[in-house]
């Protein structure tokens, strides 16, 4: 199965504060990963898909970059209701896998 | 409306087999794929498997010894069953609808495992 590495794992930020948070493949899987939010007591939530498109409801300040191994997700002007805590997901092949996941807090 | 929802025990003693059924609606699972995700307390979350809309499965590799989703369309309900239980499969078990792609757009409420004697 492809391994995802993401960073970093935890990660403290003011309102308004851009941040990023990368997930690093264990082989090219050409652009085929998600990102999802997911707050405490709550089923996740996919934000974007396919590297960089933004899946219907989700806020414009989250973004999505990326190819071949390196990939990256940022929150612009971060909000409250931002805090959370969020995954890449791979689909390039038939089994799937989450990264390890980043908690984002208020600093 | 769309909706999943997940059921099964919530206690299970170790080294014994786990059956969950995500109940859906909404939808038919021939159209649609449904993948199992769970997710111990306090850690992250884990892809366990996917029954695709055609009927085939996938697996993470490293559960798939112990690991079988199966389905009954006409009741539409998808069936995770996982066998030789131990204490770290306890954790909240998901389903969830993927439309296409990589496109995951409606996720049950989730159910809470305990392996515990």
């Amino acid at each position: 199965d492809i391994q995802l590495t993401q960073s970093p794992p935890s990660l403290s930020a003011s309102l308004g504060d851009k941040v990023t948070i990368t997930c690093q493949t264990s082989q090219d899987i050409d652009e085929y990963i998600a990102w999802y939010q997911q707050k405490p007591g709550k089923a996740p939530r996919q934000l974007i898909r396919y590297t960089s498109t933004l899946v219907s409801g989700s806020p414009s300040r989250f973004s999505g970059s990326g190819s071949g191994r390196d990939y990256s997700f940022s929150i612009s002007n971060v909000e409250s209701e931002d805090i959370a805590s969020y995954y890449c997901l791979q689909y390039a092949t038939l089994s799937w896998t989450f990264g390890g996941g980043t908690k984002l807090e208020l600093k | 409306q769309v909706q999943l929802k997940e059921s099964g025990p919530g206690l299970v003693q170790p080294s014994q087999t786990l059956s969950l059924t995500c109940t859906v609606s909404g939808f038919s699972l021939t159209s649609y794929n449904v993948h199992w995700v769970r997710q111990p307390p306090g850690k992250g979350l884990e892809w366990m498997g996917v029954i695709w809309s055609g009927g085939n499965t996938d697996y993470n590799s490293a559960l798939k010894p112990r690991l079988s989703i199966s389905r009954d369309s006409s009741k539409s309900q998808v069936f995770l069953t996982m066998n030789s239980l131990q204490t770290e499969d306890t954790g909240i078990y998901y389903c969830n609808r993927n439309n296409y792609g990589g496109y995951v757009d409606y996720w049950g409420q989730g159910v809470m495992v305990t392996v515990s004697s």
